[in-house]
C-alpha cells in the first residue's frame, strides 16, 4: 500500500516570484510518481511524471520536480508564477509492478498568485 | 491522438431519481478506465476502475453502480440519487499503471 502528503493545503505566492510545492509519500515497493493541475470546473491535467531516469524532472507550463528517493519526496517548482498558475495540484503515485492499477492521491495543494 | 469525452457537463436531479453518466475514449484500446468523485473543495474519491470489458471493482460502496459495455465506454449509474450524491464526477482513463487522463467532468447537483 502507499500514502501520499501533501504538506500545504494552500500556497499564497505573488506574481514572479518562486514556487515549491510539497509532496512526501510512503510505499512498500517502488513508485511512478505524477503531478497533475486542476482549473476551476475542469478536469485534471497531467504536468509532469517521473518513471525512471533523471531524477528531475521538466514537465509543461515551466514545471519541474525532483525525485528524492532517500527522502521520498517528489516537490514540484517553479522559478516564476504567472496568475494563470492558479489551479489546484495533486500529487499521485503509482506502484511498479503488482496488481493494482490504483495510483494514490494526496489531497491537493491549493496554489494561489497574488498580483 | 486519444480524447476523452464526459457527458452532460452538467446536471441537475431531484433526489430519489435515476442518475447515468457516460465516459468514453478515442484513440486507445484496452484503457483502464475510472470513476471519481470531487465533493467541493475535496480530493479525489475514487469510485469504480475496469481493467477490461465487463471486469469493474467497487472501491466504495454506495448507491452507485459502474458498467462497461464496450472496451472504451464506461457508464456511471444509479437508481436513486441522495443528496449526498452530489458533486464533481471525473472520468479517466490510464496506459497500464501510468500516468491518467482526466475527462473535463460532469457537475451533478442533486436537489
Amino acid at each position: 500500500a502507499q500514502s501520499v502528503t501533501q504538506l500545504d493545503s494552500q500556497v499564497p505566492v505573488f506574481e514572479e516570484a518562486p514556487v515549491e510545492l510539497r509532496c512526501n509519500y510512503s510505499s512498500s515497493v517502488s513508485v511512478y510518481l505524477f503531478w497533475y493541475v486542476q482549473y476551476p470546473n475542469q478536469g485534471l491535467q497531467l504536468l509532469l511524471k517521473y518513471l525512471s531516469g533523471s531524477t528531475l524532472v521538466k514537465g509543461i507550463n515551466g514545471f519541474e520536480a525532483e525525485f528524492n528517493k532517500s527522502q521520498t519526496s517528489f516537490h514540484l517548482r517553479k522559478p516564476s508564477v504567472h496568475i494563470s498558475d492558479t489551479a489546484e495540484y495533486f500529487c499521485a503515485v503509482s506502484a511498479r509492478g503488482g496488481g493494482s492499477y490504483i495510483p494514490t492521491f494526496g489531497r491537493g495543494t491549493s496554489l494561489i498568485v497574488h498580483p | 491522438s486519444q480524447t476523452i469525452h464526459q457527458w452532460p457537463a452538467t446536471l441537475v436531479q431531484p433526489v430519489g431519481s435515476p442518475l447515468s453518466l457516460e465516459c468514453t475514449v478515442e484513440g486507445t484500446s484496452n484503457p483502464n478506465l475510472y470513476w471519481y468523485r470531487q465533493a467541493a473543495g475535496r480530493g479525489l474519491q475514487l469510485l469504480f476502475y475496469s481493467v477490461g470489458i465487463g471486469q469493474i471493482s467497487s472501491e466504495v460502496p454506495q448507491n452507485l453502480s459502474a458498467s462497461r459495455p464496450q472496451d472504451r465506454q464506461f457508464i456511471l449509474s444509479s437508481k436513486k440519487l441522495l443528496l449526498s450524491d452530489s458533486g464533481f464526477y471525473l472520468c479517466a482513463w490510464s496506459p497500464e499503471r501510468y500516468e491518467q487522463y482526466f475527462g473535463p467532468g460532469t457537475r451533478l447537483t442533486v436537489t
